[in-house]
């Protein structure tokens, strides 16, 4: 199965802004609202972080948001702080093939 | 409060089947629209999502994994049972069971149970 593509690492200091990318094709992304991000610390669960593109948890803090252009899903953590350095995934519904939902190879976030 | 929790063997031998539990609480896989979902992570690898299960008995499965899966509920003991036959060493990963909050989005995730296949 094909999986949304992340680019592998992404840095920032504390305090800026950093933005992950995610993408995908017409089969998903391109045509769906149904995008999602999770936060991934070692050992732990993944934690949803947005839904449906852009939307926030209960519990999330502002400083996440989502946004979507095409073909291509992004995450925007602002005011980054140490708490923030983990490994996150997006998501998508897809319509390819019988699949039901895939998921990006991962980005890990280094705080420095 | 929705929880979630994995159950199963750590260890299992190529060709063997592995069944795992989801045990969960704070929902019902009997009210409309509740689905679990079965999510698996090899170690230092991504996730990759397995199998679905809908309150009505719907079931969703990973095309590369659809001929070795099957997922069931036992919506009495709140209980979701993935079993995943024939393992293999690559089968080796983490495996999570998640509630369903929306199309493919889960919001409550159970700790996960490593598995290793290996002889």
């Amino acid at each position: 199965q094909s999986a949304l593509t992340q680019p592998a690492s992404v840095s920032g200091s504390p305090g800026q802004s950093i933005t992950i990318s995610c993408t995908g094709t017409s089969s998903d992304v391109g045509n769906y609202k149904y995008v999602s991000w999770y936060q991934q610390h070692p050992g732990k669960a993944p934690k949803l972080m947005i839904y449906e593109v852009s939307n926030r948890p209960s519990g999330v803090p502002g400083r996440f948001s989502g946004s979507k252009s095409g073909s291509t899903a992004s995450l925007t953590i602002s005011g980054l702080q140490a708490e923030d350095e983990a490994d996150y995934y997006c998501s998508s519904y897809t319509s390819s093939s019988s699949l039901y939902v895939v998921f990006g190879g991962g980005t890990k976030l280094t705080v420095l | 409060q929705i929880t979630l929790k994995e159950s199963g063997p750590t260890l299992v031998k190529p060709t063997q089947t592995l069944t795992l539990t989801c045990t969960f609480s704070g929902f019902s896989l009997s009210t409309s629209g509740v689905g679990v979902g079965w999510i698996r992570q090899p170690p230092g690898k991504a996730l990759e999502w397995l199998a679905l299960i809908y309150w009505n008995d719907d079931k969703r499965y990973s095309p590369s994994l659809m001929s070795r899966l099957t997922i069931t509920k036992d919506t009495s003991k709140n209980q979701v049972v993935l079993t995943l036959t024939n393992m293999d060493p690559v089968d080796t990963a983490t495996y999570f069971c998640a509630h369903l909050i929306s199309v493919a989005t889960f919001d409550y995730w159970g700790q996960g149970t490593l598995v290793t296949v290996s002889s």
